[in-house]
């Protein structure tokens, strides 16, 4: 299973644009990036996954390297609703057991 | 968008007793729902993979007669902690993938069950 590797915290100022990476360099070609987030004592949040290509939504940007072998989830405009913990995951798996194996994450705070 | 609904959001129970945890899946259907547990600071962790019809599948670790799960339908599955002790005090988070949407489509989560043993 490819694992992966995210900076524990980050702080990013309200208004400006939070870039989380995540190291991924053991992903198989098949294997989906996914990014969740969790606020405090709530279920996991989806944000944005991806394969090869970058992807934007109304959430986020998702930038994949060429290599695959790392990405950066981008929050434009970073609020303080947006303080969270991050986490980067590659999807396992397949068949229909696609479990979700998070990692420790990346816990991000927006400082007003 | 997809909604997974978890019930009772939190409950307290005595030790040695049992707690009935509830997910639904409430605008989609679910051949497959997970069962994940958090301990506090610390991230999730991959209890069981509930499959609708059969057997569940426990990750290594896990106690599949203490931890019973129930996959009766395509939108509900139940994890019930037998004979809980304080150990077992812990959140609870169940999540579920939309039938026929295989490999790509995200998993959803329900907003957790925060189980306390006294």
């Amino acid at each position: 299973d490819a694992k992966t590797t995210q900076p524990p915290s980050m702080d990013c100022a309200e208004g400006r644009a939070a870039n989380l990476p995540c190291n991924h360099s053991t992903i198989s070609g098949n294997e989906y990036v996914y990014w969740y987030r969790q606020i405090h004592s709530q279920g996991p949040q989806y944000i944005i996954h991806g394969l090869k290509n970058n992807e934007t939504n109304e959430m986020a940007s998702l930038i994949i390297t060429e290599d695959r072998k790392s990405s950066t989830l981008i929050l434009p405009h970073a609020t303080l609703r947006d303080t969270a913990v991050y986490y980067c995951i590659v999807r396992v798996g397949s068949g229909g057991n696609e479990k979700l194996t998070f990692g420790t994450g990346t816990r991000l705070t927006i400082i007003p | 968008g997809a909604v997974v609904s978890q019930h009772p959001s939190w409950v307290i129970c005595k030790s040695g007793t049992s707690v009935k945890i509830e997910c639904r899946s409430l605008d989609f259907q679910a051949t497959t729902m997970f069962w994940y547990r958090q301990f506090p600071k610390q991230s999730l962790m991959l209890m069981a993979t509930s499959n609708e019809g059969s057997k569940a599948t426990y990750e290594q670790g896990v106690e599949k007669d203490k931890f019973l799960i129930n996959h009766a339908s395509l939108t509900l599955s139940t994890l019930t902690v037998t004979s809980a002790h304080p150990e077992d005090s812990s959140f609870y988070i169940c999540s579920a993938r939309a039938l026929g949407n295989r490999g790509k489509s995200p998993l959803h989560f329900g907003n957790g069950t925060r189980l306390t043993v006294t």
